[in-house]
């Protein structure tokens, strides 16, 4: 299957201070983006679309001015946890689908990266 | 009520024993399937694919969809304890590829050797 890499796959900041977190398309271009969230033993929760080169389409309840998300081209999109707090801490995973590899739905996931806010 | 209903385990299974996980939806929209695996700590996994009802196998693995009864399955035999981890459904009902997955809550499965 097509790769997907996310980086860094962990992260520790201070209150306050912004984190940012890549999302890169390996070999294949990915028109569309996404990103969840995952706390401990629960399931991912979707947070924002992305699509190349358009603003990103946040889910309801999350703040769109404390994840900024952008997608700049076919293989990257980032997301910036901006003013961490602890309750910021979690699990971000991205994932990523690619209109000529794509079937109905398939979406390639990156590895994830674990943010812990002292 | 939630869009995609999963249960939760923990599933404690024998080395070897027959894994059975399933979903139950209620979008009737929904026609393409999906199972993944997701170790601890890592991003899922995809599995199986599945494009509206029947049976798919692949190595171990089986996946049946039954949309009259919205009822999606995922068979695993022969079952290892690499097999150990979280198993999510998920689906949509689109072949967008801006259209995002609608996922279950995840079935965590252990396998003891």
């Amino acid at each position: 299957g097509a790769v997907v890499s996310q980086h860094p796959s962990r992260v520790i900041c201070k209150s306050g201070t912004s984190v940012k977190i890549e999302c890169r398309s390996l070999d294949f271009q990915a028109t569309t983006m996404f990103w969840y969230r995952q706390f401990p033993k629960q399931s991912l929760m979707l947070m924002a679309t992305s699509n190349e080169g358009s603003k990103a389409t946040y889910e309801q309840g999350v703040e769109k001015d404390k994840f900024l998300i952008n997608h700049a081209s076919l293989t990257l999109s980032t997301l910036t946890v901006t003013s961490a707090h602890p309750e910021d801490s979690s699990f971000y995973i991205c994932s990523a689908g690619s209109l000529a590899a794509y079937r109905g739905g398939e979406l390639f996931f990156g590895e994830g990266s674990r943010l812990t806010v002292l | 009520q939630k869009e995609v209903e999963q249960d939760p385990g923990p599933l404690s299974v024998p080395e070897g024993a027959i894994v059975s996980l399933n979903c139950t939806y209620s979008n009737s929209a929904f026609q393409y399937f999906m199972w993944y695996r997701q170790y601890s700590r890592k991003g899922p996994e995809l599995l199986m694919y599945t494009y509206s009802s029947g049976n798919k196998e692949d190595g171990r693995f089986t996946a049946q969809v039954d949309k009259s009864s919205k009822y999606i399955s995922l068979f695993i035999r022969d079952s290892q304890p690499s097999d150990s981890a979280t198993y999510l459904c998920a689906m949509s009902a689109s072949e967008a590829a801006g259209n995002k997955l609608t996922f279950g809550g995840g079935t965590r499965v252990l396998v003891k050797p």
